[in-house]
């Protein structure tokens, strides 16, 4: 059974431009989350879709926005970049009420 | 909104020895507690789990336990083993799954041989 794929792996933005990063998830995984990993602030929630629908959102910018397909695969779009959106992106999938299973990862660096 | 606290941000152990790592957390709705062992430039992956509806949870060497009433959950390896070393987080949510985790600041965990 394949894993969650994120990609692309590694992405170089200047700021101001925007950036669309894309998970797939496990087969018959319906849920799939979205989080960024930084070193001062840790692991933060951005949000979560199920079924095409966005169920969740942490506490960040409308500059971060995500959907999800019908067949489950989501995308996250962030605009406007700024230095401070340097991260690494991590997409989740599970179960309703499953173990969540991570991605790779998107590192994203913005000059 | 929920936060977790965790502790410690670092902890060395010899190899063989027990470690703890210790969480709480807030938002007494919170119901599904999980924690990820995280290798440098890898992904977090799983590696225990427990629901509020149990107070202890045994794998092998790793066991979580959980205390509702205190608000926090606390895992411990035993007889640990280089392979051990890591970032550890945990996490808590009310939703299950991977929806809406907070999670802790991490503990780097450093097995001495």
């Amino acid at each position: 059974k394949a894993g969650v794929t994120q990609t692309p792996r590694y992405l170089i933005k200047t700021r101001g431009q925007q950036v669309t990063l894309s998970c797939s998830p496990i087969s018959g995984h319906r849920s799939v989350s979205w989080y960024q990993q930084t070193p001062g602030q840790g692991l933060q929630f951005l949000f979560e879709y199920f079924s095409e629908t966005q169920r969740n959102k942490g506490n960040f910018p409308g500059r971060f926005s995500g959907r999800q397909f019908s067949n489950s695969r989501s995308e996250m779009n962030v605009s406007t970049l700024e230095l401070g959106d340097s991260a690494l992106y991590l997409c989740a999938s599970s179960l309703m009420l499953g173990e969540a299973f991570f991605g790779q990862g998107t590192r994203l660096t913005v000059v | 909104g929920e936060n977790v606290e965790q502790h410690p941000s670092t902890l060395s152990v010899q190899e063989g020895d027990s470690a703890v790592i210790k969480c709480t957390y807030s938002d007494s709705a919170s119901n599904y507690f999980p924690w990820y062992k995280q290798e440098l430039g890898k992904r977090p992956q799983l590696i225990i789990d427990i629901r509020s509806n149990v107070g202890e949870k045994k794998d092998q060497r790793i066991a979580v336990t959980l205390n509702k009433t205190a608000k926090h959950f606390s895992l411990h390896i035993t007889e640990t083993q280089p392979e051990d070393s890591a970032v550890y987080f945990c996490a808590a949510t009310k939703g299950g799954g991977a929806d809406g985790l907070t999670f802790g600041k991490g503990t780097h965990l450093i097995i001495q041989p």
